[in-house]
């Protein structure tokens, strides 16, 4: 059964049209990452929650956004998607900070057309 | 600046023989250490791990092994099977950086 599920697998969005990637999981942990990944480069941390604390990344763009209204959902919101957001953008949880493991999503894949 | 390096982004081994995928870290703060899976159009699903405590750690066919002089960590699979054929993400992290800091990934094949 899949634990931490991310909707939808694929996405297409026009340039400069927001657009929002979900995110749920059923494992009732604290912390939820979203992670951008882009071809043969290493996933790369956006932000996260832990439990409602939201937690930037010093890199991560004013166009992404996050909320998470409960503790089973989190979203990622792109207000003004560039062609360069195209990407594999990959939700993980984990039961701690400081976890030993992270449990992913299967990503939703970004097109910017 | 890229803290954790998978240097070979490919590998290609013959069904039945070791594989072995290497990582090298830079950040001396490290002190656990994962290894991910990832096949096509799925997200990465942990492997296996060890601590800085350790320098070897053994699940079935796979074992880690991790040289903290050498900043280094190696996965090996024996014997490799077709459906290892994935790329497989060396990941980190330590001290007070909570979080993951993963290498770009190697991508393995398992000929029949």
């Amino acid at each position: 059964d899949a634990m931490v599920i991310q909707n939808p697998r694929y996405q297409v969005t026009q340039f400069g049209k927001p657009v929002t990637l979900s995110c749920s999981q059923t494992l009732n942990h604290n912390v939820m990452y979203w992670y951008q990944q882009k071809s043969s480069q290493a996933p790369k941390l956006l932000f996260h929650y832990y439990d409602k604390d939201f937690n930037n990344e010093a890199d991560t763009p004013d166009n992404f956004q996050s909320r998470r209204p409960n503790t089973s959902f989190c979203f990622l919101d792109i207000r003004s998607p560039g062609l360069g957001d195209a990407a594999m953008y990959l939700c993980a949880t984990s039961r701690e900070l400081l976890n030993t493991e992270a449990f992913f999503g299967q990503g939703t894949r970004l097109t910017v057309v | 600046d890229q803290q954790v390096k998978q240097n070979s982004p490919s590998l290609s081994v013959q069904e039945g023989r070791i594989s072995i995928l290497n990582c090298d870290y830079t950040n001396s703060m490290f002190d656990y250490f994962l290894w991910y899976k990832k096949y096509p159009a799925e997200g990465p699903t942990f492997l296996i791990s060890i601590s800085s405590i350790k320098d070897k750690n053994e699940d079935g066919r796979f074992t880690v092994f991790l040289n903290k002089s050498a900043k280094h960590l190696s996965l090996h699979i024996v014997p490799s099977q077709p459906g290892d054929s994935a790329v497989y993400f060396c990941a980190a992290f330590g001290g007070s950086n909570y979080k993951l800091t993963f290498g770009k990934g190697t991508l393995l094949t398992v000929n029949p």
